[in-house]
């Protein structure tokens, strides 16, 4: 159980172009999922707070009118890249709060923006 | 503020000899819950192991088993029998115990098992 999926696992894109991210709960119910990133040979950074039915808390630093989430349903979560940039491009991990503390990961997305 | 450190940024390690990674944690909380993942190439995030603060028994998963010391904030974690397949970056994470909170990661060791 507890698996998490993420859509699309790589995607290229063209410098302007928007790039929306699903984050899904597969056999559990998530009000709370979280958005990562990762730069090579880091840890992982916290982004957001993805709550369901209501808005997404933001860490400090993070541009919430660039990194656009949308938590809709107890299943599902989306990131939306707005306008990327090359300098955007990165590994993009979301997680699922399961009952109690433990987070479960998706198999995250490999951005990469020309 | 709370942080997670791990003192080892790499590791390795002879198949099927025993390795221990280290974790030390700065918190001001008394209810908490510790965890080591583990991202394999595939850059997966992998669920290896998790202890609650409150527990004083050492978690234990298969040849997985962890060494907690609430006191010195000391969360090692101990791989024995390495097998290839354990290869991957470990990170050490805290969360407070208060629900919907978030992860605070530990920078992670990445661990290599020669064959």
């Amino acid at each position: 159980g507890a698996v998490v999926s993420q859509h699309p696992s790589r995607v290229i894109c063209k410098s302007g172009t928007s790039v929306k991210i699903e984050c899904r709960s597969l056999d559990f119910q998530a009000t709370t999922m979280f958005w990562y990133r990762q730069f090579p040979k880091q840890s992982l950074m916290l982004m957001a707070t993805s709550n369901e039915g209501s808005k997404a808390t933001y860490e400090q630093g993070v541009e919430k009118d660039k990194f656009l989430i949308n938590h809709a349903s107890l299943t599902l979560s989306t990131l939306t890249v707005t306008s990327a940039h090359p300098e955007d491009s990165s590994f993009y991990i979301c997680s699922a709060l399961s009952s109690g503390e433990t987070q479960y990961f998706g198999p995250g997305t490999r951005l990469l923006v020309l | 503020a709370q942080t997670v450190t791990q003192s080892q940024p790499e590791m390795s390690v002879q198949e099927a000899e025993t390795v221990t990674l280290s974790c030390t944690y700065d918190t001001s909380e008394n209810n908490y819950y510790l965890f080591w993942y583990k991202q394999p190439p595939s850059r997966q995030m992998i669920l290896v192991i998790r202890q609650e603060a409150y527990k004083q028994q050492n978690a234990t998963e298969n040849r997985f088993s962890v060494n907690f010391q609430k006191a010195a904030k000391s969360f090692s974690l101990k791989i024995s029998d390495s097998q290839l397949g354990d290869t991957a970056m470990y990170f050490c994470a805290f969360i407070p115990g208060n629900y919907g909170q978030n992860f605070v990661f530990g920078p992670g060791t990445r661990l290599s098992v020669l064959p």
